[in-house]
């Protein structure tokens, strides 16, 4: 067990819909990563906050949007869902700096768009 | 692309052997990690070396960086039906110190 908590597990939804994935990090850590995992790209990196505050950002659309709250869990929009966004979305959190610190990932939730 | 590949795509091996995965990359990095996935599942990191080190060993898992060849090779030995699971080689490439870009992965069987 990684200490890193994801809810839910699996969502389905329709096209066009909005959804929320939440992750709680592993106790202590300060640093919370998005992933997202389709079998077409691999494992995309998202975006990145630390303490709060927004400190990277990778291949994130503009329809999806993160934050993470004063007590460092994090959440997910996603919202104007289209088939391509079906894959799995991981949280990943880390104790310090990612030259130092390994990620620990959830167990991810399975976005399925019909 | 930064990323690299990562070879081979696929391997199968029984228990008991050696297997090897490799990993390419073609900026210089400051860390580079290997983790593990079974299928469904969230990664497990395994090992991270580091830019200056040359090797390192975790078990029965062998880690070697050649930054010359912008190069890294897993080994995990005596190999158990357990390391059936898709490996990964992630690197935090330099000036992108909050990023850790995943390869494709290596998807390994071991045949009981």
């Amino acid at each position: 067990d990684s200490g890193v908590t994801q809810t839910p597990k699996h969502l389905i939804t329709a096209t066009g819909q909005r959804v929320t994935l939440r992750c709680s990090p592993r106790s202590g850590d300060l640093s919370v990563y998005w992933y997202q995992q389709s079998l077409d790209q691999g494992l995309q990196f998202l975006i990145q906050y630390y303490n709060g505050e927004e400190r990277a950002k990778g291949n994130i659309l503009e329809r999806f949007s993160a934050q993470q709250f004063p007590d460092l869990h994090s959440e997910l929009n996603l919202s104007s869902l289209e088939l391509g966004d079906s894959a799995l979305y991981f949280c990943a959190s880390s104790a310090g700096q990612i030259e130092n610190s390994p990620l620990h990932f959830g167990n991810g939730t399975r976005l399925t768009v019909t | 692309s930064q990323q690299g590949e990562e070879d081979p795509q696929a391997l199968s091996i029984q228990e008991g052997e050696n297997a090897t995965m490799n990993c390419s990359y073609k900026t210089s990095i400051n860390n580079l990690q290997w983790y593990r996935q079974n299928s469904g599942r969230g990664l497990v990191h395994l090992i991270l070396i580091r830019s200056n080190e040359r090797e390192k060993h975790s078990g029965r898992l062998r880690v070697t960086l050649d930054t010359s060849k912008k190069s890294s090779s897993l080994l995990i030995t005596a190999s158990r039906a357990a390391d059936t699971a898709s490996y990964f080689c992630a690197k935090v490439f330099r000036g992108s110190n909050y990023k850790l870009t995943f390869g494709k992965g290596t998807l390994l069987t071991v045949n009981p």
